[in-house]
């Protein structure tokens, strides 16, 4: 059972375009982290938010923590070839002793 | 700059054979995780370490036994490997297991069972 469901699974954008990816779940989490990874590389934190409504900047990246706590978004504008990877959000739910619990990812692609 | 290793990037071995996948971490961390990524699935874990010589079962650890003799060091090992173990197998450490730490992540290593 997936407990964070992650969309869209693939996205293939041109530059300069805007972007959102969610994260979704019926658990509530303590905290919520979004992770980049590159071809060949691990994932590499971007942030981290654990308030409810929380809304984190990033450059052209921003997040935001659910009211609930329950999901959260990662809105990219205008973006470039060098945003292109893999995107998960991570979550640490109460009822799982603060293990990390990952979504699927979404892979994105951004055109010149 | 804090640092994960893996041994292998790429690996390719036959069923049946007993395979170990090794992790270092040089940034003196107490927990230390071994995951696999797979298309679709995102990252699964396997086994965690809190300690030295402690270890705790993920929510996939069939097939798979960890050990953790060092603090910096936490190998994964396949007793026999099947090729549906065939995946990308990333360690990862972290100051803390709970709370809001970040885990640093090795580059992966990417293992074929043929």
């Amino acid at each position: 059972t997936q407990l964070l469901e992650q969309s869209p699974q693939f996205l293939s954008i041109q530059e300069g375009e805007n972007l959102t990816v969610y994260c979704n779940s019926s658990s509530v989490f303590s905290s919520l982290q979004w992770y980049r990874q590159e071809p060949g590389e691990g994932p590499v934190l971007l942030v981290t938010v654990v308030t409810g409504g929380e809304v984190k900047k990033l450059k052209r990246l921003t997040f935001q923590f659910g009211d609930a706590r329950k999901d959260s978004s990662l809105h990219i504008t205008a973006a470039q070839p060098g945003d292109t990877g893999l995107y998960l959000c991570a979550g640490r739910a109460y009822n799982q002793g603060g293990k990390l619990i990952f979504g699927q990812g979404t892979e994105l692609s951004v055109k010149p | 700059d804090v640092k994960v290793t893996q041994s292998s990037r790429y690996l390719v071995k036959r069923t049946g054979e007993k395979v170990f996948l090794e992790c270092v971490q040089d940034m003196d961390h107490e927990n230390m995780f071994w995951y696999r990524q797979d298309p679709g699935l995102g990252l699964r874990l396997i086994y965690f370490s809190y300690d030295v010589k402690m270890k705790e079962k993920g929510d996939i650890p069939e097939g798979y036994s960890v050990s953790r003799e060092k603090k910096e060091r936490f190998s994964l090992i396949l007793e026999s490997a099947s090729t549906n173990q065939t995946s990308m197998y990333l360690c990862a450490s972290s100051l803390e297991v709970g709370g809001i730490g970040e885990q640093f992540f090795g580059p992966g290593t990417r293992l074929t069972v043929l």
